[in-house]
């Protein structure tokens, strides 16, 4: 079974901390991709990546920054955390660059006070 | 602009009966779709998926129907069962500069949530 794994289920941060999460997937993918959920806005695309040290800007990627130096770990960075950050995140990772399928993390639900 | 649309924020039905969940897209370069499944404080789930060169797919309970010239696909459940209840997401895959280039990209719509009903 594939096994996407976030770092951590819950979060609690201050505004304008720097903040870390971690996703790590145990299928050799290709593809690893950073979401956020928010009610009524369903997922929306933050980042992705398509090989080690490769990046590419989703739909909001306003206040964050990504690092991929292996290529089964992708992280998200919240330079300086803001309330409005306070959301589910979701990592999610697939084979090919022609997805057919994709596979997510359990979710971080962040916290920002 | 929203390219991948779950119109009903939500949806009831009986326990038994079919539930119907819809999704429509904009852009006719879309050529593969995916139905995902999330509960509550966890990660979506893949369910069943199509591509554009299908107009049916099944697995189970689970159909999905694809309207190449309406643009819409809709995911059928049969017969609904109370541990169906949960928030659907339709995605696309797109690719070309608006996503990314040649990398394939997911575009979800805002999900609708079914609740089944003993």
């Amino acid at each position: 079974d594939v096994k996407v794994t976030q770092s951590s289920r819950y979060l609690v941060k201050r505004t304008g901390e720097k903040v870390f999460l971690e996703c790590v997937q145990d299928m050799d993918h290709e593809n690893m991709f950073w979401y956020r959920q928010d009610p009524g806005l369903g997922l929306r695309l933050i980042y992705f990546s398509y090989d080690v040290k490769m990046k590419e800007k989703g739909d909001i990627p306003e206040g964050y920054s990504v690092s991929r130096e292996k290529k089964e770990r992708f992280s998200l960075i919240l330079e300086s955390a803001s309330t409005n950050q306070t959301s589910m995140y979701l990592c999610a990772s697939s084979l090919y660059r022609e997805i057919t399928e994709a596979f997510f993390g359990q979710g971080t639900r962040l916290t920002v006070v | 602009d929203q390219q991948v649309k779950q119109n009903s924020p939500s949806l009831s039905v009986q326990e038994g009966r079919i539930s119907i969940l819809n999704c429509d897209y904009t852009n006719s370069m879309f050529d593969y779709f995916l139905w995902y499944k999330k509960y509550p404080a966890e990660g979506p789930t893949f369910l069943i998926s199509i591509s554009s060169i299908k107009d049916k797919n099944e697995d189970g309970r689970f159909t999905v129907f694809l309207n190449k010239s309406a643009k819409h696909l809709s995911l059928h459940i049969v017969p609904s069962q109370p541990g169906d209840s949960a928030v659907y997401f339709c995605a696309a895959v797109g690719y070309g500069m608006n996503y990314g280039g040649s990398q394939g990209n997911l575009i979800f719509g805002k999900g609708t949530k079914l609740s089944v009903k003993p």
